[in-house]
């Protein structure tokens, strides 16, 4: 099926060492939204960019669009014992219209 | 806030038995979606709807049906559970019928089939 790519799958991270995931596509995006799930918990709304070059940040992270709209990141600064979970992104329409990344699953080390 | 919720967190049916899962949301939205949840194979959109007793198929929707008769509630139904059908199911919904509108997901239900 259509799927969007993220990398890396997988991320250890020393607490305090900063971690950055990569969601990538083929085609021109009109938006993107990110999404965090705790583990065992279920996906939960973080954020939307829709312009060009945009970079918006929440505290510790910041997610930004790419210039031609066919990639995204987020990265934690620092991060926490918190910030245990996977990471999905999730193009909002065209031809990945509902349709989520394969997720960057986090793990924080204490 | 919104409120989606599935009716079981945990369900354990046999091979060959039909299975409903149930999710009703509380805030009118207009999209509803079932997706199943793999590890190392992310959110697999299985069916979604934009509006009562419309339907779309998503990327796997082999093996499951889908009812949507009344806004609030959207039923997925497994004709005949096999093994493979072992897994999380994720509901949500997003108002508006838009593409970049939100998701608002239920906490899941993990579907043992034995």
């Amino acid at each position: 099926g259509q799927q969007v790519m993220q990398i890396p799958q997988y991320q250890h991270v020393q607490e305090g060492e900063d971690f950055t995931t990569y969601c990538n596509s083929s085609t021109t995006l009109s938006n993107i939204q990110w999404y965090k799930q705790r583990p065992g918990g279920h996906p939960v709304f973080l954020i939307q960019l829709v312009k060009s070059g945009e970079v918006k940040k929440q505290k510790r992270l910041t997610f930004q669009f790419g210039e031609a709209k066919k990639n995204s990141s987020l990265h934690i600064t620092a991060t926490q014992t918190t910030d245990v979970g996977t990471y999905f992104c999730h193009p909002g329409s065209g031809t990945y219209k509902y349709i989520f990344g394969t997720g960057t699953r986090l793990k924080v080390l204490a | 806030d919104v409120k989606v919720t599935q009716s079981s967190r945990y369900l354990v049916k046999r091979t060959g038995e039909k299975v409903f899962l149930e999710c009703v949301q509380d805030m009118d939205h207009e999209n509803m979606f079932w997706y199943r949840q793999d590890p190392g194979l992310g959110l697999r959109l299985i069916y979604f709807s934009y509006d009562v007793k419309m339907k779309e198929k998503g990327d796997i929707p082999e093996g499951y049906s889908v009812s949507r008769e009344k806004k609030e509630r959207f039923s997925l139904i497994l004709e005949s559970a096999s093994t493979n059908q072992t897994s999380m199911y994720l509901c949500a919904s997003s108002s508006t019928g838009l593409a970049n509108e939100k998701l608002f997901f239920g906490s899941g239900t993990q579907l043992s089939v034995l």
